[in-house]
């Protein structure tokens, strides 16, 4: 079965370090990654996603992801973290065996930032 | 884009009673999506329209729900005979033919006491 695991629940970064988020997946076939971002009582926005090509990709906010088939990760990142990062971060896959690109997403990882 | 609307935002209701969501999609995009989540959890896939048929439905999808989307704009999503296990945020989403990326519209949580 496809899935996605995110496996910290919480990150905790100081303002202005480096931030990293996992994300592994298990897909039969190339897989299409994605990263979204919620904030509080709101939706998911879009950050960024893999479909194919650079194994390093760049999104929205700074944020960028890379690629790696071999160790089936796709790990969110951004060299200096903000306050305003805090959020909470999913990675999702487009299921590979469904002709409508519904998404499979992790169980989220909270993302907090001290100044 | 004017991005994803969804009506209303929030809605408490008693147990067994029916409750209708609406979604309005990105204009042009013929794909639409709902999904619900749950605290603590990441969105679930709940169905799928191309234009007006509904293509997929997931086995969350319970037959007390049914979606509709009747000219292939909107989208609403109905929930009869209300549980306490339906306490959740629906979430709809949108994209278009050519392009993978779904964008979600602000959700709606759903309370039901």
């Amino acid at each position: 079965a496809q899935s996605v695991a995110q496996p910290e629940d919480q990150v905790n970064v100081a303002e202005g370090n480096p931030l990293t988020v996992k994300c592994t997946y298990s897909v039969s076939g190339n897989p299409y990654l994605f990263w979204y971002v919620q904030y509080p009582n709101r939706g998911l926005q879009f950050l960024l996603k893999y479909i194919t090509g650079d194994n390093l990709v760049k999104g929205s906010y700074g944020f960028e992801a890379e690629f790696n088939k071999s160790q089936t990760s796709f790990h969110l990142k951004k060299p200096s973290a903000l306050v305003s990062d805090s959020a909470l971060y999913f990675c999702a896959v487009r299921d590979p065996g469904s002709a409508t690109n519904k998404l499979i997403f992790g169980t989220g990882t909270l993302l907090a930032v001290q100044p | 884009d004017t991005g994803v609307s969804q009506n209303p935002r929030h809605k408490i209701t008693k147990r067994g009673q029916n409750v209708t969501f609406r979604c309005d999609p990105i204009s042009e995009h013929n794909r639409l999506y709902w999904y619900r989540q749950t605290l603590g959890q990441g969105p679930e896939f709940l169905t799928y329209f191309q234009n007006e048929a509904q293509l997929e439905k997931s086995r969350l999808l319970s037959d007390r729900f049914s979606a509709e989307r009747p000219k292939g704009s909107f989208s609403t999503l109905e929930i009869q005979r209300t549980e306490q296990g339906d306490s959740a945020m629906y979430l709809c989403a949108s994209s278009s033919n050519y392009r993978d990326t779904q964008y979600f519209g602000p959700g709606t949580r759903l309370t039901v006491l």
